[in-house]
Order: structure tokens, then C-alpha cells, then sequence
């Protein structure tokens, strides 16, 4: 079966860096994307991962080791708008590749 | 502005009956994916369609069905059979297969009366 794990709930101050972790056992790996989800909005796209190191696009970065089946979103600079669910999902290949979601990781920001 | 719209925003359902939640985009993608999520859990896939007029069984297809008659529309048809309907349900598109970032909709959520 896969198996995808994030932290459930992480908290952060306001202008401080939070490191969100997220780690996999897939049958087969074909890439690995985070979504931010706000409370019953829809997810919204923020990185793909599908080579070893890391990604930077604005204040949010995404790192990836396929050996350690391990990445992490990383976000600088803390808002309170960042104050969100943040969503791990790996493309599992096999039969074709399909999208696999963790739990997600429930981030509040504080002031 | 091109998008995913879903509709309704809420949904009731009564004990026996089907109902039909909607998905339109315009963003001119060839595949579409339903999600249903619950508290707790990760976004579960239902059904998808990465063509006009197929599509393929997701995680959990059971109780549920679809249509994918034009490029623009899928569709979900949640029938008596799914037992445990109540969720809140996305609707998603892509450019190409699952390794393209999915754009999805504002979810409808789902509620037994």
C-alpha cells in the first residue's frame, strides 16, 4: 500500500520560518507535489518536486530526497494569511500513475 | 477568467435519493478528477477522465458515477448505493496526467437530511 505522513498540526509565529515535513513508502514514485488549503476553499497548487533538491519560488521553498522518500515545504517570512492546511501528494506509478494525498498539515500562525 | 466552477455550494440529500453535484472548467484541460474529503483524512479520488468519453474507477468509485460527454464537464452522480455520502467534494483538472498541477473547483459539500 503507500503510505504518505505529515505532521497534523504545527504552529508558528508571525514573521518566523516553519518547516513542514512529509515523508513517503510508495510502490513507485513519479514526483511530489504541496497544495495550501484554506478552511472550505479549494487547494491551490505551490510546488512540484520531481529530482532530488531544493525548489525556491518566493517566500516558499520545496526540498526532495527520493532516496530518503522525505521532503519538506518550507515558508519564510510568516503571515497570518499563511494560516492554512498544507497538503503533501505523491504521483505513484504503477498501473499508470495516480495522486496519492497525506492528511495534511494544519498550520495556524500566531502573532 | 478561466476556472473550475462547482455547483451547489451545499447539498442535501434525503435517504434513497441520487443527487448530481456539477463541474465545469474552461481552462480547455483534457482530465478531470473527482475527491471526496473527510475530517481527519486526505483527499480521496473517486473517479477520473483524462479524455472525452472515458474515464476510470479512482480509490473509492463505489456508490458513486460519472459522465464525461464534453471536454468541459464531469459530472458526479452520488447514488442511494453510497452509504456514507456526506463530505465535502472536489473537483479537479489538469493539463495532462497526475504529474501536472491539478486546478480544483471550491468543492460542494454534502450533507444527509
Amino acid at each position: 500500500g503507500q503510505n504518505i505522513d505529515q505532521p497534523t498540526e504545527m504552529t508558528a509565529t508571525e514573521g518566523a520560518i516553519v518547516q513542514i515535513n512529509c515523508t513517503y513508502q510508495t510502490s513507485g514514485f513519479n514526483g511530489l507535489f504541496w497544495y495550501q488549503q484554506h478552511a472550505g476553499e479549494a487547494p491551490t497548487f505551490l510546488s512540484y518536486n520531481v529530482l532530488d533538491g531544493l525548489e525556491e519560488k518566493g517566500r516558499f521553498s520545496s526540498f526532495l530526497s527520493r532516496s530518503k522518500g522525505y521532503s519538506y515545504l518550507l515558508l519564510k517570512e510568516l503571515q497570518m494569511k499563511d494560516s492554512a492546511s498544507y497538503l503533501c501528494a505523491v504521483v505513484v506509478t504503477g498501473g499508470g500513475n495516480k495522486l496519492t494525498f497525506g492528511t495534511g498539515t494544519q498550520l495556524k500562525v500566531e502573532l | 477568467d478561466g476556472g473550475i466552477t462547482q455547483s451547489p455550494k451545499y447539498l442535501f440529500r434525503k435517504e434513497g435519493q441520487n443527487v448530481t453535484l456539477s463541474c465545469e472548467q474552461n481552462l480547455n484541460h483534457d482530465a478531470m478528477y473527482w475527491y471526496r474529503q473527510d475530517p481527519g483524512q486526505g483527499l480521496r479520488l473517486i473517479y477520473y477522465s483524462q479524455i472525452v468519453n472515458d474515464f476510470q474507477k479512482g480509490d473509492i468509485a463505489e456508490g458513486y458515477s460519472v459522465s464525461r460527454e464534453k471536454k468541459e464537464s464531469f459530472p458526479l452522480t452520488v447514488t442511494s448505493a453510497q452509504k456514507n455520502p456526506t463530505a465535502f467534494y472536489l473537483c479537479a483538472s489538469s493539463l495532462g496526467g497526475f504529474e501536472k498541477p491539478q486546478h480544483f473547483g471550491d468543492g460542494t459539500r454534502l450533507s444527509i437530511l
